[in-house]
């Protein structure tokens, strides 16, 4: 059974990075594609991006300057970067394995919420 | 303001079949393969048709997908109060390179 588990700081300061790693069990990395979206607190979904060990990225354009994500097939994990923060980066952000070509996600992990705030 | 497009909200009568619209253009619907998930609050989105019309194990067959032209239907018979959540529809968008998402379904099993 695949599950997914996200970790990193809860509370951002506004213009800081928000760094938050997804720890995969179950199944290696090194197959599909592995993902990240996010939620504000009572709105829809949004995706943030998705990367491959082979190095493959896609970010969506609206965040596209500044995310980065990266893989650590050491730990079986990935990683998000989202630079200079702002209130409305205020969400909770959930990890999820990415189908690839056809892009479903499943399964995803339980989410954390992460809070722009001095 | 989401890239597909779906009602707000849909509700309907215990036992009744409700269906839930996803509209979107060429370069996402009309190209792509379809995604649907159900969102119960406070929890994370689960999986609940994928490929257009395609259900993962586990998932009863009350759930239905189809795909045509630009849209995309999730059809849910025999309704039952569990059902009722946050729907959201989700595809690759071609000319954006990105998936998207609607921007949600609230169902109401009245």
């Amino acid at each position: 059974q695949v599950q997914l588990q996200e970790s990193g700081p809860g509370l951002v300061k506004p213009s800081e990075t928000l760094s938050l790693t997804c720890t995969v069990s179950g199944d290696s990395i090194n197959l599909y594609f592995w993902s990240w979206i996010r939620q504000p607190a009572e709105k829809g979904l949004e995706w943030i991006g998705r990367i491959a060990t082979s190095g493959s990225s896609n970010y969506n354009p609206s965040l596209k300057s500044r995310v980065s994500m990266s893989t650590d097939t050491s730990k079986n994990q990935f990683s998000l970067k989202l630079n200079s923060m702002t209130a409305a980066d205020t969400a909770v952000y959930y990890c999820a394995r990415d189908s690839g070509w056809s892009n479903w996600f499943d399964p995803w992990g339980q989410g954390t919420l992460v809070t722009v705030s001095s | 303001q989401s890239v597909l497009t779906q009602p707000p909200s849909v509700s309907a009568a215990p036992g009744q079949k409700v269906t839930i619209s996803c509209s979107g253009s060429s370069s996402s619907i009309g190209s792509n393969y379809v995604s649907w998930y159900k969102q119960l609050p406070g929890t994370a989105p689960k999986l609940l048709i994928y490929d257009n019309n395609k259900r993962p194990s586990g998932i009863p067959d009350r759930f239905s997908g189809s795909r045509s032209g630009t849209s995309a239907t999730l059809g849910i018979t025999g309704l039952q109060t569990g059902d009722e959540a946050d729907y959201y529809c989700g595809t690759w968008d071609t000319s954006l390179s990105a998936g998207v998402f609607g921007g949600g379904t609230k169902l109401t099993v009245l």
